[in-house]
């Protein structure tokens, strides 16, 4: 069965400290692969997805990179991060079944101080 | 741009019927997909519903009207775990891919 991953589950970070968050997808292969932020009491913001290997298509210009160095493997970075970065981010990934079903990572929460 | 219109908050009591309500502005459409979130944890698949009319799954349903740009969530036999943020999300395409946009959510209290 599938399964995806993403740490750490919870951070605290100041302003201008870098940022990276790694999403790993099990047992299946070529996924495609979103990036998604959702504010406290707020909706989810698609921030990247990915199709393949070193393919990114990026919704908001923000402070905020992806990368996906492996089939299964996908990281949100950020060289400076800002106060409006806090937030709890999203890996999800797309299933077969339905093009409308995406499976969620637990999520990782970030607040930036 | 994209954006999906949903309430914020719905009250029901337990063993009712809600529905929570969607409407929809895109370029692009594909399907109505719906989503729980309870406190503190990841959304969770409900439905999605590529062609007009209900789909039925357990105590959910999901109705979407292409035409009207419209669709519903329905919940039968509330039970107090049901209470949770619940989002549609329309699928649209993107680049070699489809992308989900969220609706901001309906927090749902069920309450005794």
């Amino acid at each position: 069965s599938q399964t995806i991953h993403q740490w750490p589950a919870t951070l605290v970070q100041p302003v201008g400290s870098p940022l990276s968050l790694e999403c790993t997808v099990e047992g299946t292969s070529n996924p495609n692969l979103y990036w998604y932020r959702q504010a406290a009491g707020r909706g989810l913001q698609l921030l990247f997805y990915s199709v393949g290997i070193g393919q990114i298509s990026s919704e908001v210009p923000q402070n905020l990179s992806a990368s996906r160095p492996q089939d299964r493997q996908f990281i949100l970075s950020s060289k400076k991060l800002l106060l409006s970065d806090s937030g709890f981010y999203l890996c999800a990934w797309r299933g077969t079944k339905n093009t409308g079903e995406l499976f969620f990572g637990e999520g990782s929460r970030l607040t930036v101080l | 741009g994209q954006s999906l219109e949903q309430p914020s908050e719905v009250t029901a009591v337990e063993g009712a019927i809600v529905q929570i309500n969607c409407t929809y502005q895109t370029s692009g459409f594909y399907g109505l997909s719906w989503y729980q979130q309870h406190d503190g944890g990841a959304p969770t698949f409900l439905s999605y519903n590529a062609l007009d009319g209900l789909e039925e799954t357990g105590r959910f349903s999901s109705f979407l009207s292409r035409s009207d740009s419209y669709g519903y969530l329905l919940l039968q036999e509330l039970q107090m775990k049901d209470s949770a943020s619940y989002f549609c999300a329309a699928a649209l395409p993107g680049a070699g891919s489809y992308q989900l946009t969220f609706g901001k959510g309906t927090k749902l209290s069920v309450i005794p």
